[in-house]
Parts: structure tokens; sequence; C-alpha cells
């Protein structure tokens, strides 16, 4: 089974304040890896996915890269409501169907 | 369209009771997953259907948990004699054939008194 481990745990950025969170993971073979937003209370919301080293993807403040050992999802100047816990996936499983999550890192904005 | 939902949205029991826990994917998704989230602990992958294939079980903790999924749409995850340590949130998810990304429900909070 793939390892995923996501840093830093938690982070708090003043609004406007860009940064990046890291996932790194080992895996036999790159298949693909996800990206995930989860309110408190709530199930994940689907962010991403990213198939090969080089590939990018952006949505609003959100852009995700990906190399051969980890992940970036970089968030640039970010507003309150970006405050959530960001989780990232690797699938595993014969068919790739399955999905060893991080634990996540908890992302607070302050105005 | 609809998302995946989930029932009920909390659950109290006591040690030792059964419960069942509802799933309804996306219209049209033939893949349906069940996770557990416990407090600091990541995503687990408990058990996955396929259509009208058999079901990955391997990542269900015991034989006290199992689960059904009829008519290849919802699903019900059941614990049975249940203990404290299964206390956590009981997410579902669904994709479809062609397809894996993985879109989750509300989740299922079960607490183990």
């Amino acid at each position: 089974e793939d390892q995923v481990t996501q840093s830093p745990e938690a982070l708090r950025l003043q609004e406007g304040e860009s940064s990046s969170l890291n996932c790194s993971y080992t895996v036999s073979g790159l298949r693909g890896l996800f990206w995930y937003r989860q309110d408190p209370g709530k199930g994940p919301e689907f962010l991403f996915t990213l198939y090969s080293a080089g590939e990018e993807k952006e949505k609003e403040r959100l852009k995700a890269t990906l190399t051969k050992k980890e992940s970036f999802l970089h968030i640039t100047a970010p507003k309150p409501e970006d405050s959530a816990t960001y989780l990232c996936a690797v699938p595993w499983g014969f068919g790739n169907e399955k999905l060893t999550f991080g634990t996540g890192t908890r992302l607070t904005i302050i105005p | 369209g609809a998302g995946v939902s989930q029932s009920p949205s909390n659950k109290v029991t006591e040690k030792g009771k059964d419960v069942e826990l509802r799933c309804d994917p996306i219209s049209g998704h033939t893949a349906l997953y069940w996770y557990r989230q416990s407090l600091g602990q990541g995503l687990e992958f408990l058990i996955y259907f396929q259509g009208n294939s058999a079901p990955d079980k391997s990542g269900l903790p015991s034989d006290r948990f199992s689960a059904e999924r009829t008519g290849g749409s919802v699903s019900t995850l059941t614990i049975q004699r249940t203990q404290q340590e299964d206390s956590a949130v009981y997410l579902c998810a669904s994709s479809s054939w062609d397809i894996y990304e993985q879109y989750f429900g509300p989740g299922t909070r079960l607490t183990v008194t």
C-alpha cells in the first residue's frame, strides 16, 4: 500500500499571504494524485487530479503541481473562505480504484 | 444534479448494538466506496463495489462490519455489536466506471457510548 504524508499539519495565514501545502508519496508507479478540500462536518470535495510529473492544474486561487515524489498545492492571495482541511490521496488496487489519503493540512486564513 | 447522500447524519448507539448506515450514490455512478475517518486519522478505505462484481472487502476491520449494495445503487453498511473504537465518521463516495475521481457524501457521524 502506498504511503502519503502531508505537511504542515496546520497552517495559519493572513488574508492575501500566499503559501504552499506539500504532499509527498511513495508509489511503485505513478498512477495519479488527487486533491480534496474538506470543510468541518462535511465530506471531502474533489478539487484536482494530476496524472503525470510536470502536470499543473488551477482553480481560482489554487494551483496543484506534481513531481515524481511530491505534489504541491499553491494558494495565491487566499481569502477566509479558503479555510479548510486540504487532503491529498493516491490510488492503489488492481484497478486503481481505492484511495490512500494523507491526514491533511488544516488551513486557516485570518481576515 | 444531486450528489451523494447519506443517512442518518448522526447516530448515537450503545455499545453492543447493531447499526445500519445508508448511502445513495450519484445517479449513474457504477462504483461505490465506504471510508472511515477517525479523529486525527486519515480516511481509511473499508469496502468497494463496482457494478455487479463481487465487492472488495479488503479494508473491513473485522467481521462485525459488512455492506451490501442493492440493485447497483443504494448501499448499506452494517456494524454489528458496536464497540467504542467504531466511533468515527463514515463516508460514502461514488464514481463513474470510466474515471476514478470519487465524489463524497456528507458522512454519518457514529458515536458509540
